[in-house]
């Protein structure tokens, strides 16, 4: 069974919308991180944000808002007001207490801006 | 700046051929990684190093093997190319200890026709 699951293969929208970008995982561990990353048309993966399983705390970072909620194993990503600049294929991780280096990525959500 | 570099963008090969890939970090970190990305698959573990000379399988290994002689640099080999393994390679570096973020190479694009 996947870890992470991207339910979301690809989405298009217009540029000034508002767009959220599902994840929910699956772990055994009650200690684990979440990660989101960024792989623009250039190939290379940018990290956005790490979360541990013990702050669920919402995180906002201007236009980029996270939402953490335990109780749905989901850890969902929304942009507010998208730009072009935006596109890209968005990728979603866990990592876990036994090992936390190892990384489960999710199969990716590529983002469509249209201006 | 964390910079992870990776010796070619894009690289196209025959079956049954050697290949190299190279991958080399400048923020001495401990931990390397490579994977491999394919459409609907999203990212998958080949192999994993915490330290010189210290290698790991991960969920992919078969058909490559790897290399970390020094601590800055870590190769990934297809010892004889095959069409399947036609792909995106990333290459990523971590420090050790707490699952701090990777960081990521450019990644190179193989084709093995």
């Amino acid at each position: 069974a996947q870890k992470v699951t991207q339910a979301q293969t690809e989405i298009s929208v217009v540029e000034k919308e508002d767009v959220t970008l599902d994840c929910v995982y699956e772990t055994r561990d009650t200690t684990y991180y979440l990660f989101w990353y960024k792989q623009p048309p250039s190939g290379e993966l940018v990290f956005l944000i790490r979360r541990n399983s013990f702050d669920e705390q919402n995180e906002i970072s201007g236009r980029y808002s996270w939402n953490f909620q335990k109780s749905t194993s989901s850890f969902n990503f929304t942009i507010t007001a998208s730009q072009v600049v935006d596109s890209a294929v968005y990728f979603c991780a866990l990592s876990e207490t036994r090992n936390f280096n190892k990384f489960y990525f999710g199969s990716g959500t590529k983002l469509n801006v249209k201006p | 700046d964390v910079k992870v570099t990776q010796s070619s963008r894009y690289l196209v090969k025959r079956t049954g051929e050697k290949v190299f890939l190279e991958c080399v970090q400048d923020m001495d970190h401990e931990n390397m990684f490579w994977y491999r990305q394919d459409p609907g698959l999203g990212l998958r573990l080949i192999y994993f190093s915490y330290d010189v000379k210290m290698k790991e399988k991960g969920d992919i290994p078969e058909g490559y093997s790897v290399s970390r002689e020094k601590k800055e640099r870590f190769s990934l080999i297809l010892e004889s190319a095959s069409t399947n393994q036609t792909s995106m390679y990333l290459c990523a570096s971590s420090f050790g200890g707490q699952p701090l973020s990777q960081y990521f190479g450019p990644g190179t694009r193989l084709l093995v026709l």
